[in-house]
């Protein structure tokens, strides 16, 4: 089966500018994530969905990130403006469902701030 | 909420030895607990899962993984590593309302 996709792979931007992320998950996985992996560190959650409905945010910058995921398929996360400490791998993973499901991840997309 | 504790941010070993990464875990309920390896500009890979039963758990390439709940440990071992299983690996807790937390990982680096 074809796993997570993601793009772009690569990104620069200068800070302040805008920027967006897309990710289409496993055919059939009804929860998807989307998580920050800042260079030293571990994926933080930022947010994930059930389906087109948000189950948790609740790490989402939300002043300046926006995520969504119509019908319920593919997912955007969005960076409006975007600030240097933004700089970071972003992730995208899907499961079955939640709880001790899997999760699949996708290649990630690198995201440079100038 | 739970945490993970990845006690060492790099390890270096020879091709052919022995290799143990260290996990420590804090939850106030029963988790699941997992391992993932990432390769270079690539995303995480599953290597192994605990949700119950045994106690030892075995993965994919050799790894194997052994819940302590009394040392709320999960630490991953090989007996023998190869140039190729060089990467960085993280340890995750999730408890049942699916809130995984990720360690901080530790980059395995194999010399030959």
């Amino acid at each position: 089966e074809a796993g997570v996709a993601q793009s772009p792979r690569y990104k620069i931007i200068e800070k302040r500018q805008s920027v967006a992320f897309w990710c289409n998950p496993i055919s059939g996985h009804a929860t998807l994530y989307w998580y920050q992996q800042i260079l030293g560190q571990g994926p933080k959650l930022l947010i994930q969905f059930q389906n087109n409905g948000v189950v948790d945010d609740s790490q989402l910058p939300k002043d300046r990130f926006s995520a969504e995921r119509l019908k319920g398929v593919d997912s955007t996360l969005k960076i409006q403006p975007a600030k240097l400490e933004d700089s970071a791998v972003y992730l995208c993973a899907s499961s079955l469902r939640g709880g001790q499901g899997e999760q699949f991840f996708g290649p990630g997309t690198r995201l440079t701030v100038l | 909420a739970q945490s993970v504790t990845q006690l060492d941010s790099q390890v270096p070993v020879f091709e052919e030895a022995p290799v143990e990464l260290r996990c420590n875990y804090s939850s106030s309920v029963s988790v699941y607990l997992f391992w993932y390896v990432q390769y270079p500009n690539q995303g995480l890979q599953l290597l192994l899962k605990y949700l119950s039963g045994s106690t030892l758990v075995k993965g994919i390439n050799g790894f194997e993984a052994e819940f302590n709940k009394s040392q709320t440990s999960f630490h991953l071992r090989k007996p023998s590593v190869h140039i190729s299983d060089t990467a960085e690996y993280f340890c995750a807790v999730s408890d049942r309302t699916d809130d995984m937390r990720f360690g901080a990982g530790t980059r395995l680096t194999v010399k030959p």
